[in-house]
This record gives C-alpha cells, structure tokens and sequence, in this order.
C-alpha cells in the first residue's frame, strides 16, 4: 500500500532562517508525482511545489526547493528566506499515474514562524 | 480565473440528518475529487467523478455518495449523519489526467451535533 509519512509534527523557524520539512513515503510504482501543499488558517489547500518521478532535478519554486531522493523514498521541502505568511499546516502528498486520480496525503507539519 | 469554489461555508446539522455540498471546478477542469480533512489529520479520498461518471472510491460507507453535472459542477451527499462525519470537506479539480495537479476549494465545515 503506498503511505506518506511526515515524521515532523510541528517546527519552528525565525523569519529570514532556512527550514526543512520532511518526507518519505512507500510506493512500488515507478510513474508518480509528489506534491507540497500549504494550508493556512484559512483552510484554503494551496500548492507549493511539484515533483515528477521521473526526473532528477529536484523542483524549485522562488523560495521553495524540493530535495527529492527517489531511491531513498524520501521528498523534503526546503523553506528558505522563511517569512510569516509561511506560517502554516504543510502536507506532503502522492499520487501515481495509473491511480484512480487519489491524492495521498501525510498527516502534516505545522511551521511556525517567529518574527 | 476565478479557482474551485465551494458552498456553503459552514454548515450545522444534528445526527441521523442528511447534507449536500456543491463544487465548482476551475473552468476547464473536468475531474473532480472529493477529500474528507478531519481535525488534526491530511485529508481522505472519498470520490473522484469525470464526464459524469464515478472514477473512483475511497474507503467509505455508502451513506457517502456523489454527482457531477454536464457543467462538471458537483455535489456530495450524506446520509443519515454521523458524529464522526464533522470534518472539513474539500473540493479539488484538475483538467483530466491523474498525474495533473489538484487544485483545491476553500472547503465546507461541517459540524455534526
């Protein structure tokens, strides 16, 4: 069964820092794509960041970068230049590309950020 | 482009009673899926619906049922309420194929008394 494991219940970073979200998840699939996405107070689910299987460069997005390790089965986001507007629930998700089009999510990271 | 939109809000309903929960995609969008987020956890697959036709199913009792109409609007249905239904109902759309990116509604609290 493929499974999203965030290990990191809650973090906390000083505005300007660097942060690091982990990641790992379990798949025998060899087509799948990875997903960060942020949700603030405001319960909207928002996408941070996206990663294709298949490639080796590890996604960036502004302050956002991935540090995708397939072989490991690891995915973790990094956070740089952390703002307060960071501030949020962080949830890692999967889907593979013969799925019925589910999103497989983690239990989530909350990020605080002091200022 | 206005994003997926859902209605209502919030809603209040009492054990044994039944909801509906309406989705509208991002135009263009024609998939759409449906997630249970309970307090504290990620959120849970429930549907997922292209051209009007149920494409998959989580792990859910039949009390939980969906639809989607030939504007790809949708609606969730819940029967006979339970406690444990209380969550956040999230909406989520894309253009069609699985691997696409989801893009997700405001969601509907639902509390159940």
């Amino acid at each position: 069964a493929q499974t999203v494991t965030q290990s990191q219940p809650e973090m906390s970073v000083q505005e300007a820092e660097t942060v690091t979200l982990s990641c790992t998840y379990d798949t025998s699939e060899s087509d799948y794509y990875l997903f960060w996405y942020k949700q603030p107070p405001s319960r909207q689910m928002i996408l941070v960041i996206r990663q294709e299987a298949y490639k080796q460069q590890n996604a960036t997005e502004n302050r956002f970068s991935v540090n995708f390790q397939k072989a490991a089965k690891s995915f973790s986001l990094k956070i740089s230049d952390s703002q307060l507007g960071d501030a949020a629930m962080y949830f890692c998700a999967y889907i593979f590309g013969g799925s019925q089009g589910n999103l497989i999510f983690g239990k989530g990271t909350k990020l605080s950020v002091k200022p | 482009d206005a994003g997926v939109t859902q209605s209502p809000t919030h809603l209040i309903k009492t054990r044994g009673q039944h909801v509906t929960l309406r989705c509208s995609p991002i135009s263009g969008h024609k998939s759409v899926s449906w997630y249970q987020q309970v307090l504290g956890q990620g959120p849970q697959f429930i549907f997922q619906y292209y051209e009007k036709e149920e494409r998959g199913r989580g792990n859910f009792p039949d009390r939980f049922s969906a639809r989607q109409f030939p504007n790809y609007s949708s609606e969730l249905n819940v029967n006979a309420l339970l406690l444990g239904d209380s969550a956040l109902y999230l909406c989520a759309s894309r253009r069609l194929a699985a691997q696409e990116t989801q893009y997700f509604g405001p969601g509907t609290r639902l509390l159940v008394l």
